[in-house]
């Protein structure tokens, strides 16, 4: 079975651009969340979606937003680039909301740059 | 609020020789407890999990790690290490509430190998 992809792999942004990263989780997962990894701040949960709805939200501001795909893909999306926003981004899913099958499977990642 | 610490920013093992690797935790409930380790420009691949049981569980790569739950820990060990264990690991208590979860991670543990 395949893994969590992520797409595109890396990304080079100017400040106030916007971008979008692209997530398909493991076949069968309906649980998708995301996680921002910095050097300063370590890793930290952006948001979550199952089936389509967000149903936990970190502490990020509003430029920070997602949604998820009838299929389960799931993006994310960052509007107005800070500089500070370079970092990389992951990926999780899992397979459902059932606390005993609560395994998180990351994906390689998102390395994005903002110059 | 749950946290994580990890105490040891970097920690220099030789081949051959054992590993421990701490990790404390706060968490109002049963925690659920996990171990990933990251390889440069990679993402997270689980070494191990706690949910409830024995206390001591066994991972991948002959890992193994034990919850103690007086002292709020789940530290890391493998009794011999390998060249190739060099890389990032990171403990991680999950917080599920309802459906909605999240993983909040420790700073991460940097392990270094010599020959």
């Amino acid at each position: 079975k395949a893994g969590v992809t992520q797409t595109p792999r890396y990304l080079i942004k100017t400040r106030g651009q916007q971008v979008t990263l692209s997530c398909s989780p493991i076949s069968g997962h309906r649980s998708v969340s995301w996680y921002q990894q910095t050097p300063g701040q370590g890793l930290q949960f952006l948001f979550e979606y199952f089936s389509e709805t967000q149903r936990n939200k970190g502490n990020f501001p509003g430029r920070f937003s997602g949604r998820q795909f009838s299929n389960s893909r799931s993006e994310m999306n960052v509007s107005t680039l800070e500089l500070g926003d370079s970092a990389l981004y992951l990926c999780a899913s899992r397979a459902s909301g059932n606390h005993n099958t609560d395994t998180q499977y990351f994906g390689p990642g998102t390395r994005l740059t903002v110059l | 609020a749950q946290s994580v610490t990890q105490p040891d920013i970097h920690i220099t093992v030789s081949e051959g020789a054992s590993l421990e690797l701490r990790c404390n935790y706060s968490y109002g409930a049963t925690p659920y407890l996990f171990w990933y380790v990251q390889s440069p420009g990679q993402g997270l691949q689980l070494l191990l999990k706690y949910f409830s049981g024995d206390t001591l569980v066994q991972g991948i790569k002959g890992f193994e790690a034990e919850f103690k739950r007086s002292q709020s820990s789940f530290n890391l060990r493998k009794p011999s290490v390998h060249w190739s264990d060099a890389a990032e690991y990171f403990c991680a208590v999950g917080d599920y509430t309802g459906t909605a979860s999240k993983l909040t991670f420790g700073t991460g543990t940097r392990l270094q190998v010599t020959l």
